[in-house]
C-alpha cells in the first residue's frame, strides 16, 4: 500500500493567495483527519470526516479555512486569503473508522510558508 | 472534550540506559491510546498502542503501562540507542457518536540519547 499521500510537499506563497492542499488517504480507510502542527501549538486537529461527511471541524481556525472530501479517496484542505501566521506543516491522516480502535497513519505532510 | 498531558517536554539520556515518558488524560472514555515517534522533517509514526482492555503491552525495547483509574499511561524505551532520537507523542482516542474515534495528542517528548 502506498500510505496516504499527501501533495504538494512544499507551498510557499505570498500573502493573500489561495492555499490548496490536498490528500489521498489509504485505500479501504473512512475516516480522514486534518492537522496543523507548530513549535508553539503543537499537532492540532482541524477537522474530521467519516465516510466522506464532516463530522468536527471545530478546530478550523477560522472561515478562510474550508475543507472538503467529494469522494472516499480524496479530500482538500484550502486557504483563502492565506496569512503569514498559516506558516505550519500540515498532515493528512486516515485510519479504519468506526469504533474499531485502529491506528491512525500519517501523510509526509504539507511544509506551507506564507510570506 | 479530551485533554491529554505530557512529561516531560525534554529527555535526555545515555546510551544504554532507559526512558521513561509519561502521560495522564482527562476523558474516562477514552479506550485507545497510541504513542508516535517523529524523527526531523517526517511524519509521525505509530511505534506502540493500547487498548484499555489491558495493563501493558511490549514489542522489543518499547513498553506501555496504562492505569485506567489514575488515567495515566507511560511509554519506556529500554537500551536506549542515537536512533530512538526524536519526539514522542502520546495521544488518548475517545468515541466519537459512533463516527468512529477522534486522538487527542500530548505536547510531546524530544527525547535525545548521547552516544
Amino acid at each position: 500500500d502506498a500510505g496516504v499521500i499527501q501533495s504538494p510537499r512544499h507551498e510557499v506563497t505570498e500573502m493573500g493567495q489561495e492555499v490548496t492542499l490536498r490528500c489521498k488517504p489509504i485505500s479501504g480507510h473512512n475516516s480522514l483527519f486534518w492537522y496543523r502542527q507548530t513549535m508553539m501549538r503543537g499537532l492540532e486537529l482541524l477537522i474530521y470526516f467519516n465516510n466522506n461527511v464532516p463530522i468536527d471541524d471545530s478546530g478550523m481556525p477560522e472561515d478562510r479555512f474550508s475543507a472538503k472530501m467529494p469522494n472516499a479517496s480524496f479530500s482538500t484542505l484550502k486557504i483563502q486569503p492565506s496569512e503569514p501566521r498559516d506558516s505550519a506543516v500540515y498532515f493528512c491522516a486516515s485510519t479504519v473508522g468506526g469504533d474499531r480502535n485502529q491506528p491512525q497513519h500519517f501523510g509526509d505532510g504539507t511544509r506551507l510558508s506564507i510570506l | 472534550g479530551e485533554n491529554v498531558e505530557q512529561h516531560p517536554s525534554t529527555l535526555s539520556v545515555q546510551e544504554g540506559d532507559s526512558a521513561v515518558i509519561k502521560c495522564t488524560y482527562s476523558d474516562s472514555a477514552s479506550n485507545y491510546f497510541p504513542w508516535y515517534k517523529q524523527e526531523l522533517g517526517k511524519r509521525p509514526q505509530l511505534i506502540i498502542d493500547i487498548r484499555s482492555n489491558v495493563g501493558e503491552k511490549k514489542d522489543q525495547r518499547i513498553a506501555v503501562t496504562l492505569n485506567k483509574t489514575a488515567k495515566h499511561f507511560s511509554l519506556h524505551i529500554t537500551e536506549t540507542q542515537p536512533e530512538d532520537s526524536a519526539v514522542y507523542f502520546c495521544a488518548a482516542s475517545s468515541p466519537h457518536n459512533n463516527a468512529g474515534n477522534m486522538l487527542t495528542f500530548g505536547g510531546g517528548t524530544r527525547l535525545m540519547v548521547k552516544p
